[in-house]
């Protein structure tokens, strides 16, 4: 199936850095892909989806300011977060849909973990 | 979007037959029942897709009564490295988001 690569894996910053996470399709060109951000022992929460050449579409309640979506190309979208505070540690996964495959389905990104001191 | 109900979380042991159900009772027409797995610190993966009756694939079957406001997912013989949360969603195929509830958290043991 389609593989969708997220970069880090993992990240540590602190307080008031800002910190960029990429996600690619590495055999398939993405124009909508999705990122979520899941707590401990919690469901994935849907932040935002990201629309190739054009501005995100942001969840009620997920500051667009705080997280900067970026979708320059048909397989690449990034996530900032910007001014990290410890309460923005969290799972950080990236999905995309390959619009030649005949189920729709996603395919989610190995996420990022991001710790925030 | 349809909203989901699954149980909370499920006990087995290996060799076993599991079967979770999700209760979809607003579905639409025009969605599908899907099914992903997800083991910690990884991203969901991709289990079964569909949209009435009976599918099956190499590692699940998935079973959805007439009136499609439910769902079954049935693992066939788990093994331990089956223990993962297991999330039912409902959406038109290649619908412009995904909303997931709060999953079957399944624990297999020995």
């Amino acid at each position: 199936g389609a593989v969708v690569s997220q970069h880090p894996s993992r990240v540590i910053c602190k307080s008031g850095t800002s910190v960029k996470i990429e996600c690619r399709s590495l055999d398939f060109q993405a124009t909508t892909m999705f990122w979520y951000r899941q707590f401990p022992k919690q469901s994935l929460m849907l932040m935002a989806t990201s629309n190739e050449g054009s501005k995100a579409t942001y969840e009620q309640g997920v500051e667009k300011d705080k997280f900067l979506i970026n979708h320059a190309s048909l397989t690449l979208s990034t996530l900032t977060v910007t001014s990290a505070h410890p309460e923005d540690s969290s799972f950080y996964i990236c999905s995309a849909r390959d619009p030649t495959g005949n189920l729709g389905e996603q395919y989610f990104g190995p996420g990022t973990r991001l710790t925030v001191t | 979007l349809a909203k989901t109900t699954q149980p909370i979380s499920m006990d087995s042991y290996e060799g076993q037959e599991v079967n979770i159900t999700c209760s979809h009772n607003n579905i639409a027409t025009n969605d599908y029942i899907t099914w992903y797995q997800q083991f910690p610190s990884q991203g969901p993966r991709f289990i079964i897709q569909g949209y009435k009756t009976k599918v099956t694939n190499e590692v699940a079957s998935l079973f959805i009564p007439a009136d499609r406001k439910s769902s079954t997912l049935s693992l066939p013989r788990v093994s331990l490295s089956d223990t993962a949360v297991y999330y039912c969603l409902v959406g038109e195929t290649g619908g412009f988001k995904t909303i997931f509830g709060a999953g079957t958290r399944l624990f297999v043991k020995a």
